[in-house]
């Protein structure tokens, strides 16, 4: 079975400062796909940035990028010039080309942007 | 163009009561997940559904749950008998396609048994 780990339950970083979440996780597909999603305290799910496997470039969303090892299972996301409206909590979240399209989430890291 | 909506977006049932919880996808989306977040975890799947059929209903608890999403009208998940443990936040996605696109998320559902 699949599995998602984000072994960082909380985060801080300064305003204007770059930060990086970690996110690995564990399959045996070779196609699937990965997303970072932020849940502010609204607790609505926004989609912050999806990776697809098969392309060995990263992605990038303006400030949001991340660095996506394959052989080794990993997805971070990093965030640069951190504004306060970034603080929330981030969820990595896989799901494979073979299933049903459902979402396999991470734990989560709560992240707190310092003034 | 309307987002995913839900709701209601508070419920509060007795243990012993049933819930209903509606959710329309975006429009043009013909795939339906719902996930279910309990406090300080993260989502976990529930059920996929497509128009009139449950596509994979692997994390629903065997008993009590059901969901269904009708040819015409919203997506229900329905919780008869509610326990303490079924409070949590209930959040809905829709998609326009299967695997590997976009789910956007409705703003979910709180459900607080007492």
């Amino acid at each position: 079975a699949q599995t998602v780990t984000q072994s960082q339950p909380e985060m801080s970083v300064q305003e204007a400062e770059t930060v990086t979440l970690s996110c690995t996780y564990d399959t045996s597909e070779s196609d699937y796909y990965l997303f970072w999603y932020k849940q502010p305290p609204s607790r609505q799910m926004i989609l912050v940035i999806r990776q697809e496997a098969y392309k060995q470039q990263n992605a990038t969303e303006n400030r949001f990028s991340v660095n996506f090892q394959k052989a080794a299972k990993s997805f971070s996301l990093k965030i640069s010039d951190s504004q306060l409206g970034d603080a929330a909590m981030y969820f990595c979240a896989y799901t494979g080309s073979g299933n049903t399209g459902k979402l396999i989430f991470g734990q989560g890291t709560t992240l707190q942007v310092k003034p | 163009n309307a987002g995913v909506m839900q709701n209601p977006r508070h419920l509060v049932r007795r243990r012993g009561q049933e819930a209903r919880l509606r959710c329309s996808p975006m429009k043009g989306h013909s795939h339906v997940y719902w996930y279910r977040q309990l406090p300080e975890e993260g989502l976990k799947f529930m059920v996929y559904l497509q128009k009139e059929n449950i596509i994979d209903e692997s994390g629903m608890p065997k008993e009590r749950f059901s969901a269904e999403f009708p040819k015409e009208g919203p997506s229900i998940l329905r919780i008869q008998q509610v326990v303490r443990g079924d409070s949590a936040a209930y959040f809905c996605a829709s998609s326009s396609i299967r695997a590997g696109y976009e789910q956007y998320f409705g703003p979910g559902t709180r459900l607080t048994v007492t």
